[in-house]
């Protein structure tokens, strides 16, 4: 079964440091783009963080750029979230995203985000 | 950076009607738009990407059209297990989403 599993989250205080894990299996975890995305508590989707298949390209939402820090360790199958200065507003769930290519008999390129974990919570508070 | 705007905001419709559902690129987007349900307390899930193609195991009342800069998520006749919330997205970019609810 393709599956994504992470863990890491819980309460926090405003300045400190967190850091998330998504499990990885049922697929070849390191031939997938992979995403961070996160819910805050009864708000819309956002869109945080992404990742190269080998890690060598990682691009960050504005709200989160040099504060929070992703990574993969393809040996383990492991997708990772460093979180640091966590603020008020970093409070949300945090899901781990699969990134699926497409291509039409055109050779048309488009994406879905077709797998998600279950997500991990991030409460910052004090 | 690409903007994506979602209308309405809420959708009150009756089972068994036809929902439709908007988005609007800030910017051509070519076919490069996927649509998400979510239901409370779930992971989103993939439905329509490449704005037109159902994803894995999306029944065919779901139906995606559009490219450029205006697309639409149709729900030819509406489940109970449909009303949820939808979201378009445009790669790091999600529209702020659509609650479909039972008239």
């Amino acid at each position: 079964e393709v599956q994504l599993v992470e863990s890491g989250g819980g309460l926090v205080q405003p300045g400190g440091s967190l850091r998330l894990s998504c499990a990885a299996s049922g697929f070849t975890f390191r031939t997938y783009w992979m995403h961070w995305v996160r819910q805050a508590p009864g708000k819309g989707l956002e869109w945080v963080s992404h990742i190269h298949l080998d890690g060598s390209i990682t691009r960050y939402a504005d709200s989160v750029k040099g504060r929070f820090t992703i990574s993969r360790d393809n040996a383990k199958n492991t997708l990772y979230l460093q979180m640091n200065s966590l603020r008020a507003e970093d409070t949300a769930v945090y899901y781990c995203v699969r990134q699926e290519d497409y291509y039409d008999s055109d050779g048309l390129y488009s994406y879905g985000f077709d797998i998600w974990g279950q997500g991990t919570m991030v409460t910052v508070s004090s | 950076e690409i903007v994506v705007t979602q209308s309405p905001a809420t959708l009150s419709v009756s089972p068994g009607e036809r929902a439709t559902l908007s988005c609007r690129a800030s910017q051509s987007v070519s076919n490069k738009l996927a649509w998400y349900q979510q239901k409370p307390g779930q992971a989103p899930r993939l439905l329509i990407y490449g704005a037109s193609t159902r994803a894995t195991g999306i029944p065919a009342r779901f139906s995606g059209s559009g490219s450029g800069t205006e697309f639409t998520l149709t729900i030819s006749s509406l489940q109970s297990e449909d009303f949820a919330v939808y979201y378009c997205q445009q790669y790091n970019t999600f529209g702020q989403g659509t609650r479909l609810e039972i008239k």
